[in-house]
């Protein structure tokens, strides 16, 4: 059984342009939820994905979308880069029936926007 | 009232001794609180988690203990090891459609060996 997986592990981008970052959650789980985590602070809920549509959603501006994919897989779209959207974002699944409440962290894409 | 309050921020214990880390919330419908460890370059690691119908939970060196009406809940790492050395987040979430976590700031320890 394999953990949760994200690609690309790191990227660089300038402001302005659109990045895609993709996430396999763990075999067994269809829920995938996405975090930010600024340097030095807690992840923050970006959105939450199940049976391929969005099932919660945090404080985050419409620039940041997602998909999920029949295969549970997902992906986070950021357009519009900002500065401030420099950060370790991370992916999380949670498994079908029983503990749906626990989150299993993938290790995360680190993005600098320049 | 979504916020949940995490200290100290960095934490030195001698090894073999007991590391506490704190945490307060606000929010009484919170009903799961995890706890995760951090390495630098990785993705938070689930330690132990609890329900505010128990307590206490203990799992190995880990233990959680829970004051529900103090609101608040602490992590204990036991004979804590050079090895346990890393970034402990506390979080608290409740369902509402979905699960979402609100994490703590996060806490700093090193294990002096």
């Amino acid at each position: 059984e394999t953990g949760v997986t994200q690609s690309p592990t790191h990227l660089i981008k300038t402001r302005g342009q659109q990045v895609t970052l993709r996430c396999s959650s763990q075999s067994g789980h269809n829920t995938v939820s996405w975090y930010q985590q600024a340097l030095g602070q807690g992840p923050q809920f970006i959105f939450q994905y199940y049976r391929e549509e969005e099932n919660g959603r945090g404080n985050f501006p419409p620039r940041f979308s997602g998909l999920q994919f029949p295969n549970y897989s997902s992906e986070l779209n950021v357009n519009a880069l900002e500065l401030d959207d420099s950060a370790l974002y991370l992916c999380a699944s949670s498994p079908l029936g029983g503990s749906k409440e626990t989150q299993y962290f993938g290790p995360g894409t680190r993005l600098l926007v320049l | 009232q979504q916020q949940v309050k995490q200290s100290p921020q960095s934490l030195i214990v001698q090894k073999g001794g007991i590391s506490i880390i704190n945490c307060a919330y606000e929010n009484t419908a919170f009903d799961y609180f995890p706890w995760y460890q951090q390495f630098p370059g990785k993705g938070p690691a689930l330690l132990i988690a609890i329900r505010p119908d128990v307590s206490e939970k203990k799992e190995g060196r880990f233990t959680i203990s829970f004051n529900k009406s103090a609101k608040q809940f602490s992590l204990h790492i036991m004979d804590s090891q050079p090895g346990d050395s890393a970034t402990y987040f506390c979080a608290a979430s409740k369902y509402s459609g979905t699960y979402k976590y609100i994490f703590g700031t996060g806490t700093r320890l090193k294990v002096l060996a």
